[in-house]
Parts: C-alpha cells; structure tokens; sequence
C-alpha cells in the first residue's frame, strides 16, 4: 500500500534562517508526483511545490526547493531565508496519475523573529 | 490559477437537521473531486471521491449514509451532513483534480461545520 510520512510533527527555525522538512512515501510504482502543500492558520490549502518522478532535476520555487531522492523513496523540503508568514502546517503529498492522493500526517513549523 | 469555492465557509446548526456543503470548480471542469475532513492539528481524512455522473466512493468507516456526495455536474460537487449530531462538528474542505493527470489538486477554503 502507498502510504506517505512525515516523521517531524513540529520543527522551529530562526527568521532569516533554513529548515528542512522530511518526507519518505513507500510505492511500487515507477511514474508517480510529489507535493508540498502548506496550510496556514487560515487552514487554506496552498500548494508549495511538485515534483514529477521521471524528473531527476529537483524542483524550485523561490525559496523553496526539494531534495527528492527516489531510491530512497525520500522527499525533503527545503525554505531558505525562513520568514514569518512560512509558519504552517506542511503536507507532503503523492499520487499517480488519476489514483486519489495519499497526504501525510504534517509538519508544524514554528518561525521565530 | 485555478479556483475551488466552497460555500459557506462555516455553519451553525442544530442536533437532526442537515446541511449542505457546496464544492465548485470556477476554471476547470472536475470530473473527479475529494471531500476531506480534518481534525484540529491533524492531517486530512479522505471521506470520500465524488465522480461526475457516477455514485461518490466512500473510504473505509465513512457512512454513505450519513454523507451524502452528489457531483451532478462537471463543477460541482455537494456534501450533505444528514441529520447531524456534535460529533460531526469538523473542518470539512473539498478539493478538485484538474483532467491532467498527476496535477496538484485546488483545494477549497473549508467549511466549519458546529452541531449544537
């Protein structure tokens, strides 16, 4: 069965500073995409980043960027320059293809000024 | 972007009566959206997939009964919370998957639903 975890339930950065969240996901599948999701006190699903399996090249968005690693079946978040409005929960996410998406159980990040 | 509107955002209502959660996709057309409900501090709880045109899949311990999932159209999707108790008092949030496969999903902004 896939199954999607995220074995820090909270994490704290200094402003200004980088944090890295981890993610492993089990699968037996070869082609499949990766999320990040953030959802913020406003509970508001917001999506951070993807990343499609195929693609060996690590995906970047601004400020945040993924370590995936697929033969270890591992998908860590990275947010550099942290800043208060990054404090969230994060959700790491996967699916293939049209099957439903599994999330993970979340990362509480804490941003301290 | 895309767009998902969930209405209302929350509710207030009494043990027995029903309420009605509305999911709608504004960019694309869904044929496939999720309802989820989520705890506080906790992670999303698949309840069910809503399929166009076909009856909702319910996951294990979900009362179909209970939830009723209707998605009549390719843009919306609606979630009833028949004859409601405290205990379904949640944070409820639908979602909706773009035709491509392996995009990321839209989510709607949630509905607080408090039974009294």
């Amino acid at each position: 069965a896939q199954t999607v975890t995220q074995s820090q339930p909270e994490m704290s950065v200094q402003e200004a500073e980088t944090v890295t969240l981890s993610c492993t996901y089990d699968t037996s599948e070869s082609d499949y995409y990766l999320f990040w999701y953030k959802q913020p006190p406003s509970r508001q699903m917001i999506l951070v980043i993807r990343q499609e399996a195929y693609k060996q090249q690590n995906a970047t968005e601004n400020r945040f960027s993924v370590n995936f690693q697929k033969a270890a079946k591992s998908f860590s978040l990275k947010i550099s320059d942290s800043q208060l409005g990054d404090a969230a929960m994060y959700f790491c996410a996967y699916t293939v293809g049209t099957y439903k998406y599994i999330f993970g159980t979340g990362t509480r990040l804490k941003v301290l000024a | 972007g895309a767009v998902v509107s969930q209405h209302p955002s929350w509710v207030i209502c009494k043990s027995g009566t029903s309420v009605k959660i509305e999911c709608r996709s504004l960019d694309f057309q869904a044929t496939t959206m999720f309802w989820y409900r989520q705890f506080p501090k906790q992670s999303l709880m698949l309840m069910a997939t809503s399929n166009e045109g076909s009856k909702a899949t319910y996951e294990q311990g979900v009362e179909k009964d209970k939830f009723l999932i209707n998605h009549a159209s390719l843009t919306l999707s609606t979630l009833t919370v028949t004859s409601a108790h405290p205990e379904d008092s949640s944070f409820y949030i639908c979602s909706a998957r773009p035709p491509r496969g392996g995009s990321p999903l839209h989510f709607g902004n949630g509905t607080r639903l408090t039974v009294t």
